[in-house]
């Protein structure tokens, strides 16, 4: 079974700084994403980043991007010149491919991140 | 932007009553997930549909809990009889079945029992 670590439970950055939230994961699989999700306060999750297992090159979005260490199961979230919308939980997710498409998300525990002014 | 639409968005219930919960996927998507996120963790997933067909409910209690997506487009979970512990956000996503399987999600479901 996968697993999925988040080992902050909280982070705190000032505005227009840069922050990293960790993750690690354990797998058996070769064929596999993972993802990045948004969950700002009483509002619905959304999809920051995704990063493809068989890629080695980490993923950006405008002031997101991701360190992808496949060999050490890591797979860390870079938020750069950090804005006050940025303040939510953060959870990191994996799901394997099958050949009918993706399976299910397996969640890590949530960093809660609070951008102060 | 389609999304995905989730009823009712907060539901109080007292306990050993029923309670139902409604998803509509964005159109065209195959896939549709329920998942069941406690205070302060992460997301677990109940049951997957791939169209109409239970794809994975191996962790739906399913003594009490049940969902149905009978045409294969939205979707209804429920719970009978709901108990203490049921109170949670209950998340509903679609996704399609190619690249890039990314899942959206709807605004949840908080419900809390009494």
């Amino acid at each position: 079974a996968q697993t999925v670590t988040q080992s902050q439970p909280e982070m705190s950055v000032q505005e227009a700084e840069t922050v990293t939230l960790s993750c690690t994961y354990d797998t058996s699989e070769s064929n596999y994403y993972l993802f990045w999700y948004k969950q700002p306060p009483s509002r619905q999750m959304i999809l920051v980043i995704r990063q493809e297992a068989y890629k080695q090159q980490n993923a950006t979005e405008n002031r997101f991007s991701v360190n992808f260490q496949k060999a050490a199961k890591s797979f860390s979230l870079k938020i750069s010149d950090s804005q006050l919308g940025d303040t939510a939980m953060y959870f990191c997710a994996f799901t394997r491919l099958t050949q009918g498409g993706s399976e299910k998300l397996v969640f890590g525990k949530g960093t809660k991140l609070t951008v102060n002014p | 932007e389609a999304e995905v639409a989730q009823s009712p968005r907060y539901k109080i219930t007292e306990k050993s009553q029923a309670v139902a919960f409604w998803c509509d996927p964005i159109s065209g998507h195959a896939t549709l997930y329920w998942y069941r996120q406690i205070l302060g963790q992460g997301p677990e997933l109940l049951v997957q549909f791939q169209d109409e067909s239970v794809v994975d409910d191996s962790q739906l209690p399913k003594d009490r809990f049940s969902a149905e997506r009978l045409k294969g487009v939205d979707s209804t979970l429920k719970i009978q009889p709901a108990e203490l512990g049921d109170s949670a956000m209950y998340l509903c996503a679609s996704s399609r079945t190619i690249f890039p399987y990314e899942q959206y999600f709807g605004p949840g479901t908080r419900l809390t029992v009494t």
